[in-house]
């Protein structure tokens, strides 16, 4: 139980396009969805703090108007990277929030790897 | 600002040897600690949790400490094999509404038969 999805799992896109990264909890309901990037041989960094139905929360030095988080669903969020430059390259892993007694655990997705040409 | 800092950033030894990573954080207001293990180019998978009350969690030959007065965690593997070799990750769980997790540096471990 409790598996996160993540698609697509790899993406090239040229420079100045928009991404769509899905982020799907396909076992149970996730009232919160975090979305992490993480560059080359570098630790993640949580870029914002996505609760369904409601704006997500940026980290500081996130560009919000950017990086467009949707959570429309207990159990869907997609994270948009709109004008894509080469210097958004890197791997952007999403994680999901169980409410209730497990509310402690993300379960972790497997990653979606963008690189912008 | 929470920093987590792990040492060694890499880690080479041969199978069998027992060894312990280390994880150090600044801010001692956490709500729990947890462990990970990333293979190159995978999402994460969760280890062990240790919540602020507790002092060590324990799973087959994985044993994770933790000491918030010295803002300190250490995980301990026991008999290394090829197969642990990843990085490891820590991450603190930070006390608020939300329960953002901060990361860790992580450490490059590398188990050679």
């Amino acid at each position: 139980g409790a598996v996160v999805s993540q698609h697509p799992s790899w993406v090239i896109c040229k420079s100045g396009t928009s991404v769509k990264i899905e982020c799907r909890s396909l076992d149970f309901q996730a009232t919160t969805m975090f979305w992490y990037r993480q560059f080359p041989k570098q630790s993640l960094m949580l870029m914002a703090t996505s609760n369904e139905g409601s704006k997500a929360t940026y980290e500081q030095g996130v560009e919000k108007d950017k990086f467009l988080i949707n959570h429309a669903s207990l159990t869907l969020s997609t994270l948009t990277v709109t004008s894509a430059h080469p210097e958004d390259s890197s791997f952007y892993i999403c994680s999901a929030r169980v409410g209730g007694v497990k509310a402690d655990t993300q379960y972790f997705g497997p990653g979606t790897r963008l690189t912008v040409l | 600002k929470q920093e987590v800092t792990q040492i060694p950033a890499a880690l080479s030894v041969p199978e069998g040897e027992n060894l312990v990573l280390n994880c150090s954080f600044t801010d001692s207001a956490i709500y729990n600690l947890q462990w990970f293990r990333q293979d190159p180019g995978k999402g994460l998978t969760s280890l062990l949790l240790i919540q602020s009350s507790q002092r060590e969690q324990t799973s087959g030959r994985l044993n994770a400490s933790l000491d918030k007065s010295s803002g300190r965690s250490t995980l301990y593997i026991a008999a290394s094999q090829p197969g642990d070799s990843a990085t490891y990750l820590c991450a603190h769980c930070m006390n608020t509404g939300f329960q953002k997790l901060v990361f860790g540096t992580g450490t490059r471990l590398l188990v050679s038969p």
